[in-house]
């Protein structure tokens, strides 16, 4: 158990468009959902943190406008980046945790967004 | 604010050595939580170990040890006999209940581990 999925696996857009990532939780239900990003050979950062049926807290740094984020629902969190740019290609990774019980984090596999 | 350390960028290493990748955390929290993922090639991060901050027993499993010594704010990671499959990225994390209001983990800069054969 405790499966995230993240759609698409990868993502090559040009310049000025938006990209929206996916990100499910397959077989629980998760109250919050976390967006991460990282560059080559560095950390994962954290940008924000995504309650379901809330706003999203982004952390300092972290244009809210340009990375927007949706959770809608108990098992899924969506992030758009908008007109993004060059140096916005990262590797972008949620996490889900449970709404229940254990603390630990679930990560997905990771979505490797390249802006042309 | 919470910082974590992993002073190693890199170490390489033969393998069937054993290998002790280093990690210091910083937290006013007194409740905290420490982890240990693995990063292959691939990307997707495994998870290895979850250590609360009140449980400081040692831990072991098979080829894997953590040493928590919470006097020296120290979680490190020994990989015993190191196969060249343990070669990866190794990322340090914590997780206090104060960050900002979120409690998403913040990650250590990691320390690539190159078996070699």
């Amino acid at each position: 158990g405790a499966v995230v999925s993240q759609h698409p696996s990868w993502v090559i857009c040009k310049s000025g468009t938006s990209v929206k990532i996916e990100c499910r939780s397959l077989d629980f239900q998760a109250t919050t959902m976390f967006w991460y990003r990282q560059f080559p050979k560095q950390s994962l950062m954290l940008m924000a943190t995504s309650n379901e049926g809330s706003k999203a807290t982004y952390e300092q740094g972290v244009e809210k406008d340009k990375f927007l984020i949706n959770h809608a629902s108990l098992t899924l969190s969506t992030l758009t980046v908008t007109s993004a740019h060059p140096e916005d290609s990262s590797f972008y990774i949620c996490s889900a945790r449970r709404s229940v019980g254990r603390y630990e984090q679930y990560f997905g596999p990771g979505t490797r967004l390249t802006v042309t | 604010a919470q910082k974590v350390t992993q002073a190693q960028t890199e170490i390489s290493v033969v393998e069937k050595e054993d290998v002790t990748l280093d990690c210091v955390y910083e937290t006013r929290d007194t409740t905290y939580y420490l982890f240990w993922y693995k990063q292959p090639p691939s990307g997707e991060l495994v998870f290895l170990i979850r250590r609360n901050s009140f449980d400081e027993q040692n831990e072991i499993s098979g080829r894997y040890s953590w040493n928590f010594q919470k006097s020296t704010s120290s979680f490190n990671f020994t990989i015993t006999a190191s196969q060249v499959v343990d070669s990866a990225v190794y990322f340090c994390a914590l997780r206090a209940y104060s960050g900002g209001g979120a409690d998403g983990l913040t990650f250590g800069k990691g320390t690539h581990l190159i078996i070699q054969p």
